[in-house]
């Protein structure tokens, strides 16, 4: 069965460091989502991409994040240099298209931890 | 803004039903879900109703929509020790704000 693949599971890094995730979407979905979990808490959108262009990034800290999709497919989100409240999982999703556009789904997330 | 919201517990004996309820602001979005998340996990999607229904039964899952009160409700019948997680809707403009989770304990 196909899955969105993250890496690292699990990061833990000193606070004003750079910080870098990496998102594979189930092949052939177009659209592809980070959000935000802190504990405790749903999801937060951070950015969504539809191929490599960029649809919504509302919520995302532009300051200290960003996020790319250069081809399409994989992508990877980056904080630099993080704080301590960027402790969280960080999640990404993909969708495909038409009526299958509104199912998600989610990879087993990166937990970060700023120390 | 847009508001989703759950209320933070409920514990049930095994083989009782589960009712997890869920309010939301913005009744813009097309389909309304609900996800599973399990320690340590990603979510899963466990369902999603179509907004201009009322119901929707998947096995032991139902979906209840109540658009005029803007209430999205998750029944599960027969719960079992492995239903144990944390439950979020998703709700909003399209579809893309989450609840703050819903933490399903089940005793046997």
């Amino acid at each position: 069965e196909a899955e969105v693949a993250q890496s690292p599971r699990y990061k833990i890094t000193e606070k004003s460091q750079a910080v870098a995730f990496w998102c594979d979407p189930i092949s052939g979905h177009a659209t592809l989502y980070w959000y935000r979990q802190i504990l405790g808490q749903g999801p937060e959108l951070l950015v969504q991409f539809q191929d490599e262009s960029v649809v919504d990034d509302s919520q995302l800290p532009k300051d200290r994040f960003s996020a790319e999709r250069l081809k399409g497919v994989d992508s990877t989100l980056k904080i630099q240099p993080a704080e301590l409240g960027d402790s969280a999982m960080y999640l990404c999703a993909s969708s495909g298209t038409g009526q299958d556009s509104y199912e998600q789904y989610f990879g087993p997330g990166t937990r970060l931890t700023v120390t | 803004g847009e508001d989703v919201e759950q209320s933070l517990f409920l514990s049930v004996r095994e083989g009782d039903s589960s009712v997890i309820n869920c309010t939301y602001t913005d009744s813009s979005s097309t389909y309304l879900y609900w996800y599973k998340q399990e320690p340590g996990a990603g979510l899963q999607l466990l369902t999603y109703i179509f907004s201009n229904m009322d119901m929707k039964q998947d096995q032991r899952l139902t979906v209840l929509l109540n658009k005029k009160d803007k209430h999205l409700s998750l029944r599960i019948a027969d719960t079992q020790t492995g239903d144990s997680a944390i439950y979020f809707c998703r709700a909003g403009r399209r579809a893309l704000t989450f609840g703050s989770g819903t933490r399903l304990q089940v005793q046997p």
